[in-house]
């Protein structure tokens, strides 16, 4: 069973707009980590927010952390065509041995 | 710089065979994960290598799945007797340090997957 739930499972967005996308989890966590993965490809690294911080930022990306409320969003700005991919949270528990726990992902697709 | 690299990319089993998934991780990095992906899902874990030492594996679906990791550098998985519900993408992921149980979470960098078709 996965820990992680994003939402929407599908978001498709005008080149330009922005996209949120989010995630919940069950169980307390390290640190939370958003991934990104192209259509038949392997995943790639976007950020990881550790369980003290609230926000963080890395160019077009900003994610936020609520742990009260067990989740997290993804925020990508200016959004391009190139940004059409699945995203996916990760995230480690405290008393998870040595899982990365990923969620179902959100399909976001940009159109031009 | 090299990444994580598997083979074979796709691979077609009858059901009942053999198969056995490679995965050469990034050099020096001491951590590998292998994960099972369903299609249109997140990747599931399946298992976890120190070095040489397989310290969970607890995501490993059945005694038909074995992995291993001899020299602490190349990893594979193996699957016996395959069944159709066995049909994913597995993933291999590597990162530099190891990981304490329920620690931190290093980057993983992961390897392109290999499609396993059970027909």
């Amino acid at each position: 069973s996965q820990q992680g739930e994003e939402d929407p499972q599908a978001l498709s967005i005008q080149e330009g707009e922005n996209a949120t996308m989010n995630c919940s989890y069950k169980t307390s966590i390290n640190n939370l980590q958003w991934y990104r993965q192209n259509s038949g490809r392997g995943l790639v690294h976007l950020i990881l927010i550790r369980s003290n911080e609230r926000e963080k930022h890395s160019g077009r990306l900003r994610v936020t952390l609520d742990t009260s409320k067990k989740s997290s969003s993804l925020l990508i700005t200016a959004s391009r065509a190139a940004d059409t991919a699945s995203y996916f949270c990760a995230t480690d528990a405290v008393t998870g041995g040595f899982k990365t726990i990923f969620g179902a992902g959100t399909r976001l697709f940009v159109k031009a | 710089g090299a990444g994580v690299s598997q083979s074979p990319r796709y691979k077609v089993a009858k059901r009942g065979q053999d198969v056995a998934l490679r995965c050469d991780p990034i050099s020096g990095h001491v951590s590998l994960f292998w994960y099972q992906q369903a299609l249109g899902q997140g990747p599931e874990f399946l298992t976890y290598f120190q070095n040489e030492a397989q310290l969970d594996k607890s995501g490993l679906p059945s005694d038909r799945f074995f992995a291993e990791r001899p020299e602490g550098s190349v990893s594979t998985l193996k699957i016996q007797r395959t069944q159709q519900e066995d049909s994913a993408v597995y993933l291999c992921a590597s990162s530099l340090d190891s990981r304490s149980s329920g620690g931190s979470q290093e980057t993983q960098y992961f390897g392109p997957g290999t499609r396993l078709l059970v027909l």
